[in-house]
């Protein structure tokens, strides 16, 4: 199986602030990467594919990069409803996996 | 706008089959295009990929979970289900199914996702 790590594993940010959270898979991927944000009590929601593409509606503060091993996702300027938990997950070979998650909180 | 719906017990017994259900509406569940998979998370942890299954009948299930998962499909019902045999505690989760499409295996809709407990 591949392993997904993520760090931080959580993060207090303001409003405004660029936030990065980094992804790495235990071996290549080939950019078979999603980032997922869930909310308390909510289901996940697809944020990019392909390691970089943003899903149809994200807004364009969402990014991605990355190659290989190690991808980022990136919050150019963090806003108020951003503020949850986000997952990385790899979809190169089956199973497919999760990171464990980066908790994205106010300062 | 396509919609999933998980339905079931939220209390299964220990060593029991949990069984779940999801409706899919606003689109077919026999779309060529599309694989509709089952995901887990216990509370306060992290995300599973169970299992998925292809409107032909087709499945994957997670090696970690193979022995006691079964996916089918009722394309007649726009619904598709799991069941997970011989459950333990280690197995109470809030479980969600989602539409994979088949280009890129991701999950892009997802329904709300319904919370079951194993406990006597």
């Amino acid at each position: 199986d591949i392993q997904m790590t993520q760090s931080p594993s959580s993060l207090s940010a303001s409003v405004g602030d660029r936030v990065t959270i980094t992804c790495r898979a235990s071996q290549g991927i080939s950019n078979s990467l999603a980032w997922y944000q869930q909310k308390p009590g909510k289901a996940p929601k697809l944020l990019l594919y392909a390691a970089s593409r943003l899903e149809s509606g994200v807004p364009s503060r969402f990014s991605g990069s990355g190659s290989g091993t190690d991808y980022t996702l990136t919050i150019s300027s963090l806003q108020p409803e951003d503020f949850a938990t986000y997952y990385c997950q790899q979809y190169y070979s089956t199973p497919f996996t999760f990171g464990p998650g980066t908790k994205v909180d106010i300062k | 706008q396509l919609q999933l719906q998980e339905s079931g017990p939220g209390l299964v017994k220990p060593s029991e089959t949990l069984s779940l259900t999801c409706t899919v509406s606003g689109g077919s569940i026999s779309s060529s295009s599309y694989y509709w998979g089952w995901i887990r998370q216990p509370p306060g942890k992290g995300l599973e990929w169970i299992g998925s299954i292809y409107y032909s009948g087709s499945t994957y299930y997670n090696p970690s979970l193979k022995s006691r998962v079964t996916i089918s499909v009722d394309t007649s019902k726009n619904q598709f289900s799991l069941k997970l045999s011989s459950v333990t505690a280690a197995d109470t989760a809030v479980y969600y199914c989602a539409r994979i499409p088949e280009w890129e295996l991701l999950l892009d809709y997802w329904g709300q996702g319904t919370l079951v407990t194993v406990s006597s």
